[in-house]
């Protein structure tokens, strides 16, 4: 079962534009992370925010957490057409000393035109 | 440094067959996970090994099990295979600590015909 709903699911824009995507979660979590994937193939870790976090950021991505709302928002600044591709949080609910398993979202795929 | 390393590509096979698909982890890392990424959708838990043992499993049924080696490197097995099953399996790996990030492979798609 999916852990995160993520919004928008499909979001177009122009180079050089802001992108925002949006993740909402159902439980308590240890940390949340996204993640990006090219064309359907494997994934490449972004960020992670802890659940004592509210924001981090990262070249251009920042992400911010809420966790009495469960949701978190990735930010990413002055759009590039590389950044075309499908973005994923994922929330890891186990505690210290266990398997780091993580629940991922339905994921919202990102056009930059250039 | 070579990363997470997934056999093969693409795999075709039909119905009630049965498939192996194989990963090697990140240098370093010696702990393995397997999603299922059905089109369209976020990746979906399987299982985890770590000292070739599975540490724990997601709602998947005992049609897909798998190993962990003594060199870390993992196997996915899937029996009487469903046209359900079609989707892109990709390894992760990760050390055992910190293990919060998880190096993915580029995945094996598989179609069932």
């Amino acid at each position: 079962s999916q852990q995160g709903e993520e919004d928008p699911q499909a979001l177009s824009i122009q180079e050089g534009e802001n992108a925002t995507m949006n993740c909402s979660y159902k439980t308590s979590i240890n940390n949340l992370q996204w993640y990006r994937q090219n064309s359907g193939r494997g994934l490449v870790h972004l960020i992670l925010i802890r659940s004592n976090e509210r924001e981090k950021h990262s070249g251009r991505l920042r992400v911010t957490l809420d966790t009495s709302k469960k949701s978190s928002s990735l930010l990413i600044t002055a759009s590039r057409a590389a950044d075309t591709a499908s973005y994923f949080c994922a929330t890891r609910t186990d505690g210290s000393g266990n398997t780091g398993k993580l629940i991922f979202g339905q994921g919202t795929t990102l056009q930059v035109k250039p | 440094d070579a990363g997470v390393t997934q056999s093969p590509t693409h795999l075709i096979k039909t119905r009630g067959q049965q498939v192996t698909l194989r990963c090697s982890p990140k240098s370093g890392h010696d702990t393995v996970s397997w999603y299922q990424q059905a089109l369209g959708q976020g990746p979906q838990f399987i299982f985890q090994y770590y000292e070739e043992e599975e540490r724990q499993r997601g709602n998947f049924p005992d049609r897909f099990s798998g190993h962990q080696f003594p060199n870390y490197s993992s196997e996915l097995n899937v029996n009487a295979l469903l046209l359900g099953d079609s989707a892109l399996y990709l390894c992760a790996s990760s050390s055992r600590e910190p293990k919060n990030i998880q190096y993915f492979g580029a995945g094996t798609r598989l179609s069932v015909l």
